[in-house]
């Protein structure tokens, strides 16, 4: 098992410019979910997916839009990219069925929009 | 979700016990204790969780007060590997999507 798989592993933008982060789990998770984190701080939410079909907003979702594909890949979308976005993007998965959750991450996008 | 508070910073020397303290005085009855741990950027690992019982699994011993108000991790040996950020996080188990809230944790660093 390959858990949880981020693309692309490093990234440089423009400001202004798009893309995609991809996440994809194998571990059958119905959750899933995206945080960043800036330098010296803890991670923060994005947004996420309870199940499949559903996605809401977490602690910081301005300037960004998700995707469930399905039940396997969650993707990250920034439609115009600013300073304020250069961050490492984590995502991870968890059973979510209730009860305690682990979380398992994946091991990041360092994103750097100049 | 309850808040936490972690001391910035912490020494311990390697083979010896680290013990990571966490204040929570606000955790609701319904609220689980997790414990994840951040090693030099990588992604976030799960350590272990509770709710009102001690804990240990083959990482670590999760120890919570009586009155649930602070808990504390305790890593019996310590290695250099073992160097990481530690978080603690109360959160509520009841429905899908366990969003975690992540503080700024502890750094533990391990010495020879």
């Amino acid at each position: 098992n390959a858990g949880v798989t981020q693309t692309p592993k490093f990234q440089v933008l423009k400001t202004g410019q798009s893309m995609t982060l991809q996440c994809a789990q194998d571990m059958n998770h119905n959750s899933m979910y995206w945080y960043r984190q800036d330098p010296g701080m803890g991670l923060r939410l994005i947004y996420y997916s309870a199940s499949e079909g559903t996605t809401d907003k977490g602690e910081v979702p301005n300037g960004y839009n998700v995707s469930r594909l399905n039940k396997r890949e969650f993707s990250l979308r920034l439609e115009s990219a600013a300073p304020s976005q250069t961050s490492v993007y984590f995502c991870a998965s968890s059973e979510g069925r209730g009860g305690y959750n682990e979380q398992f991450f994946g091991p990041g996008t360092r994103l750097t929009v100049l | 979700d309850a808040k936490t508070t972690q001391p910035p910073s912490m020494d311990c020397a390697e083979g010896r016990a680290a013990n990571l303290p966490c204040n929570h005085s606000t955790i609701s009855g319904n609220e689980y204790v997790y414990w994840y741990r951040q090693i030099h950027s990588q992604g976030p690992q799960y350590i272990i969780h509770g709710l009102k019982n001690n804990e240990t699994n083959e990482m670590a011993s999760l120890i919570i007060t009586e009155d649930r108000k602070s808990s504390t991790l305790i890593l019996p040996h310590a290695t250099l590997r073992d160097t990481a950020v530690y978080y603690c996080i109360v959160r509520a188990d009841m429905e899908y999507g366990n969003k975690l809230v992540f503080g700024a944790g502890t750094i533990l660093r391990v010495k020879s």
